[in-house]
């Protein structure tokens, strides 16, 4: 199995584009989870995803960010404009119950 | 809703030292426990969990976490680290009956050598 696979990597973007990260579950998993790391304030959840529906959005920080699943192996986190306070490291993670979540490699988003 | 303290924000050891991480929460029910690492530049990965049974949970690469229901705590151990080890080290918890996993602040561990 290929993991939790996160696409770009890395992004870099000018203040009030819009940014849009990807990630691909691990065949299975019913949940799927977006965070944000920062220095400042650590891991956030951001929302999550049981068999594709949303269930928790509470952390998405504004009405700038939104993220959909539109099936079982796909999701994106859309932040549209970009501000450069969003820069951070942003993980997608899955997993089959709550037997334990595993993490994708991450993409780390800079906004200039 | 769940919440979770990690006390030591940045532990400095000589390798071969013994390890404690301290870890608590907060959640009356049944929680389920994890401790996760994540290495300069990587992402996180789980290091050992606790869902029931014995309380002394070992995990990869020499580490064991225990889990104390009457102090809230669940604190991660390894008698003797390695340089390798230096990394942030993450304990999360999830209540029994929901994924929404909440993670702790974190505990930057640097081993000397």
């Amino acid at each position: 199995d290929a993991g939790v696979i996160q696409s770009p990597r890395h992004e870099v973007t000018e203040m009030g584009q819009e940014v849009t990260l990807r990630c691909k579950p691990i065949s299975g998993h019913d949940y799927l989870f977006w965070y944000r790391q920062t220095m400042m304030r650590g891991l956030e959840l951001l929302i999550y995803f049981n068999n594709n529906v949303p269930i928790d959005d509470s952390g998405m920080p504004e009405d700038r960010f939104s993220a959909k699943m539109p099936n079982a192996s796909f999701s994106t986190l859309k932040i549209q404009p970009s501000e450069p306070r969003d820069s951070a490291v942003y993980f997608c993670a899955s997993s089959w119950t709550n037997y334990g979540y595993t993490f994708g490699s991450g993409t780390r988003l800079t906004v200039v | 809703a769940q919440s979770v303290s990690q006390h030591n924000h940045h532990v400095i050891l000589s390798e071969a030292a013994s390890l404690e991480l301290g870890c608590n929460y907060s959640y009356g029910g049944t929680v389920n426990l994890f401790w996760y690492v994540q290495y300069p530049g990587q992402h996180l990965q789980l290091l050992l969990k606790y869902f029931s049974g014995d309380p002394l949970v070992k995990g990869i690469k020499g580490f064991e976490a225990e889990f104390i229901k009457s102090k809230f705590s669940f604190n991660l151990r390894k008698p003797s680290v390695q340089w390798s080890d230096t990394a942030e080290y993450f304990c999360a918890v999830n209540a029994g009956n929901n994924n929404d996993m909440r993670f702790g602040a974190g505990t930057r561990l640097t081993v000397k050598p």
